[in-house]
């Protein structure tokens, strides 16, 4: 059975600072691993999306990195700003559906001025 | 271009009534996807379907719990008989294709008094 597990639960960190958020999960055998960020009360937006054959993905400030090998994904935020406060999740796809996502718990990020 | 569309935002029964939660997938989407988030909780996967199949319901408990695609109109979550532990928020997702991103809706938060 597949778990997800993401460290740390939460983070607080000075505007400007680049941080690293991390991911494990425990089964290799996935199609690709998404991330996503929560706002309170609201639904979630992909961030970024690596194929299992990809080793990272960029978008913006934002790099995420892929070792299926030793089950291993970090996001990379660089210049944080106060509206990347949220909750970010990490899901991978695997077993019967690609869109059976198994989910972390979550990193809670929180960008102070 | 709407995105993943539910309804309602926040619905609220009785216990013992039953609950029915509407999704529209992104245009031109086929594939749609329920996940459940308890309170404290991570989200979990309850069922996949495309248009008139259920493709995977692995996540779906077992008793008072179904899901439809119809041909026409939204994909339905139906819960029969609600008791206060289906209090949680509910989570559409659609994608284009089989390793496509997920996108998600803003969900719909379901309190059972």
């Amino acid at each position: 059975k597949q778990e997800v597990t993401q460290i740390p639960a939460a983070l607080s960190v000075p505007e400007g600072e680049n941080l690293v958020l991390n991911c494990s999960f425990t089964d290799s055998a996935i199609y690709n691993l998404q991330w996503f960020r929560q706002d309170p009360g609201k639904g979630l937006t992909s961030l970024l999306l690596i194929q299992s054959s990809q080793r990272e993905q960029t978008s913006g400030r934002l790099n995420a990195s892929l070792d299926k090998s030793s089950g291993r994904s970090t996001l990379y935020i660089a210049a944080s700003q106060p509206g990347d406060s949220a909750t970010y999740l990490c899901a991978v796809s695997g077993g019967t559906s690609y869109g059976k996502l198994t989910f972390g718990q979550g990193t809670i990020l929180t960008v102070h001025p | 271009n709407a995105g993943v569309m539910q309804n309602p935002r926040h619905l609220v029964r009785r216990r013992g009534q039953e609950a029915r939660l509407r999704c529209s997938p992104m245009k031109g989407h086929s594939h749609v996807y329920w996940y459940r988030q308890l309170p404290e909780e991570g989200l979990k996967f309850m069922v996949y379907l495309q248009k008139e199949n259920i493709i995977d319901e692995s996540g779906m408990p077992k008793e008072r719990f179904s899901a439809e695609f119809p041909k026409e109109g939204p994909s339905i979550l139906r819960i029969q008989q609600v008791v206060r532990g289906d209090s949680a928020a509910y989570f559409c997702a659609s994608s284009g294709g089989l390793n496509s991103p997920l996108h998600f809706g803003n969900g719909t938060r379901l309190t059972v008094t």
